[in-house]
């Protein structure tokens, strides 16, 4: 059965960038065809996908984040990473990584981590 | 982006009734569509994917129909531990992946 975890710091100031990794286990990140995503939550609100990266380091990010997104990818360590700069309040939000599956260009999220809080406040 | 609006935000339901949720999309996604269950304190699963297959392990009371614009979850027996806030998201035109502002099914 796949799992992916989230960590990373709970916790980030303002202006400082924040970083979260997703360890992937009961599969190897590049044994498929999938993609693998981050997609966070504000409190009340719904999913926002922030962005994707395929095995082979292809990345897809939401234009709406583009300027501040960074995601890589491990396959050694079968982990990815995002990383998002000049934090401020609003990305405070739950994240949570996934596995996009799928093909021909079509991919939904098929398995979920539990989600990290990371909340931005000096 | 292709905007994706869920209806209603709330949907009040008896223990044993039927459930319909909609979601309609800003422009055609296909089939691209996906729906996920989210309870408190839990991350999303996946229920439905191209717009009508069910994912592995839901119970066949929850089926998804529809194509292009509109598109539908139906519960046909609403159990207990089906009271949750539901969400669809397609995936045919993208970046971005784009979801709905959710529907949540409480208790009547």
């Amino acid at each position: 059965q796949l799992q992916l975890q989230e960590s990373g710091p709970g916790l980030v100031k303002p202006s400082e960038t924040l970083s979260l990794t997703c360890s992937v286990s009961g599969g190897s990140i590049s044994s498929s065809s999938d993609f693998w995503a981050w997609i966070r939550q504000r409190p009340g609100k719904g999913q926002e996908w922030i962005g994707s990266i395929y095995f082979s380091g292809s990345t897809y990010y939401n234009p709406s984040l583009k300027t501040r997104v960074s995601i890589s990818v491990d396959t050694s360590k079968d982990h990815f990473s995002l990383k998002l700069s000049s934090a401020t309040a609003a990305d405070t939000a739950i994240y949570y990584c996934a596995r996009q599956s799928g093909d021909y260009g079509a991919y939904y999220f098929d398995y979920w981590g539990q989600g990290i809080l990371v909340t931005v406040s000096s | 982006e292709i905007v994706m609006t869920q209806s209603p935000a709330t949907l009040s339901v008896s223990l044993g009734e039927r459930a319909t949720l909609s979601c309609r999309a800003s422009q055609s996604v296909s089939s691209n569509l996906a729906w996920y269950q989210q309870k408190p304190g839990q991350a999303p699963r996946l229920l439905i994917y191209d717009a009508s297959t069910r994912a592995t392990g839901v119970p066949a009371r929850f089926s998804g129909s529809g194509s292009g614009t509109e598109f539908t979850l139906t519960i046909s027996s609403l159990q207990s531990e089906d009271f949750a806030v539901y969400y669809c998201q397609q995936y045919n035109n993208w970046p971005p992946l784009t979801f709905g502002g959710g529907t949540k099914v409480e208790i009547k």
